[in-house]
């Protein structure tokens, strides 16, 4: 089965903070991404990365940057953290990249 | 820009009740689709998907979808629901010749009562 795990279940920053959250899969996907989840929005992609030290912006990367240094991790980084960046945050991987997705947990962020 | 209704956003229903959930896209290329299930507390996971050959595909726990691309539709449907199907549950759709994102829907909440 594949596993994708993330940090934290649960964190909550101050203002201002720089965050880290951190997405490991054990399946030696190429393709990892990073969501937003809020209510009545569904998911919305933040970044994603086809391979090691590649990115790519997804719809809604104002505010976040990526870091992929080995395949098996990719963090999505809050430079300075903002109350509208309260959210629920997934992260998922695939092989091929159409093809299905496999989620972590997710991170429920709270920024006061 | 492409999206993905579900115009559905809350269904509550009792146990037996038959489940019809409704998801349309609007684009007119070649789609892969897909349904996501979250349960309370777990994880995204996948219900079914399609990518070509019979437009009818069978998932997991006794859901099935439809993919009818005269009505760019990919409906779900469960012919008798448990309480244990109380999840959101996520349409979401590729576009193959395009962007080749995953585009959710904004998601249904599904309700069932003892």
């Amino acid at each position: 089965d594949v596993k994708v795990t993330q940090s934290s279940r649960y964190l909550v920053k101050r203002t201002g903070e720089k965050v880290f959250l951190e997405c490991v899969q054990d399946m030696d996907h190429e393709n990892m991404f990073w969501y937003r989840q809020d209510p009545g929005l569904g998911l919305r992609l933040i970044y994603f990365s086809y391979d090691v030290k590649m990115k790519e912006k997804g719809d809604i990367p104002e505010g976040y940057s990526v870091s992929r240094e080995k395949k098996e991790r990719f963090s999505l980084i809050l430079e300075s953290a903002s109350t509208n960046q309260t959210s629920m945050y997934l992260c998922a991987s695939t092989g091929g990249y159409t093809d299905t997705q496999y989620f972590g947990p997710g991170t429920r962020l709270t920024v006061l | 820009a492409q999206s993905v209704s579900q115009h559905n956003h809350h269904v509550i229903l009792s146990e037996a009740a038959s489940l019809e959930l409704g998801c349309n896209y609007s684009y007119g290329g070649t789609v892969n689709l897909f349904w996501y299930v979250q349960y309370p507390g777990q994880h995204l996971q996948l219900l079914l998907k399609y990518f070509s050959g019979d437009p009818l595909v069978k998932g997991i726990k006794g859901f099935e979808a439809e993919f009818i691309k005269s009505k760019f539709s990919f409906n779900l449907r469960k012919p008798s629901v448990q309480w244990s199907d109380t999840a959101e549950y996520f349409c979401a759709v590729i576009l193959m010749d395009s962007s080749y994102k995953l585009i959710f829907g904004s998601g249904t909440r599904l309700l069932v009562r003892p």
